[in-house]
């Protein structure tokens, strides 16, 4: 299947700080998703991005379609303790239907 | 509003025991219908998904079974679990002829000892 590479694996940020993270693909996707995932719950949808370029918001959280089409990136700003999870990736290539997922990212964020 | 339920919540079964894991979407007609495995807290591996009442799909030879007897119900089975069962088991759901966005359930955590 294909293998969505996303990092870091693991961060330790301040509370007000910043987040970057990213997802590159092997192939070209179509579609690109990001989930946040609390310990013991299912993934919950943050983003969705459907074309190359898109940059799109949900209040702190800013996501953007990569130009190349085989990466996306996600970023928080000024984090704040509820921030702590699972970040997870997901895309779908042009050439299929199912979605794949990213390994995660899992955000620490120290008070 | 649509809503999808997965019971139950967590779960400990011996090496050898059958295991059947429910999960139910409220609110919306011919969802196609998914379950994952998550190993570690990590990646999430697709095993089954259903675009309609019994038609299961299987993306990986294993241990496990599916079955959808109602148009919003969709359950994963074993017959005999292994200790390489054990993990945090997804059910998710999506409209429309496409692989669309997906929307999980609050998962199940199982546990083989």
């Amino acid at each position: 299947g294909q293998q969505l590479n996303q990092s870091p694996q693991s961060m330790f940020i301040q509370e007000g700080e910043d987040v970057s993270m990213n997802c590159t693909s092997s192939s070209i996707f179509n579609t690109w998703l990001w989930y946040k995932q609390d310990p013991g719950e299912g993934p919950v949808l943050l983003i969705a991005l459907y074309k190359a370029g898109e940059l799109t918001s949900n209040g702190r959280l800013t996501a953007q379609f990569g130009i190349t089409r085989k990466d996306s990136f996600l970023n928080i700003s000024a984090s704040i303790p509820s921030d702590v999870g699972i970040y997870f990736c997901a895309g779908r290539s042009n050439t299929g239907n199912q979605f794949y997922f990213g390994t995660g990212t899992s955000l620490t964020v120290i008070p | 509003s649509q809503t999808i339920h997965q019971w139950p919540a967590t779960l400990v079964q011996p090496v050898g025991s059958p295991l059947s894991l429910e999960c139910t979407v409220e609110g919306t007609s011919n969802p196609n219908l998914y379950w994952y495995r998550q190993a570690a807290g990590r990646g999430l591996q697709l095993l089954f998904y259903s675009v309609g009442i019994g038609q299961i799909s299987s993306e990986v030879p294993q241990n496990l079974s599916a079955s959808r007897p109602q148009d919003r119900q969709f359950i994963l089975s074993s017959k005999k679990l292994l200790l390489s069962d054990s993990g945090f088991y997804l059910c998710a759901w999506s409209v429309g002829q496409g692989w669309d966005i997906q929307y999980f359930g609050a998962g199940t955590r199982l546990s083989v000892l």
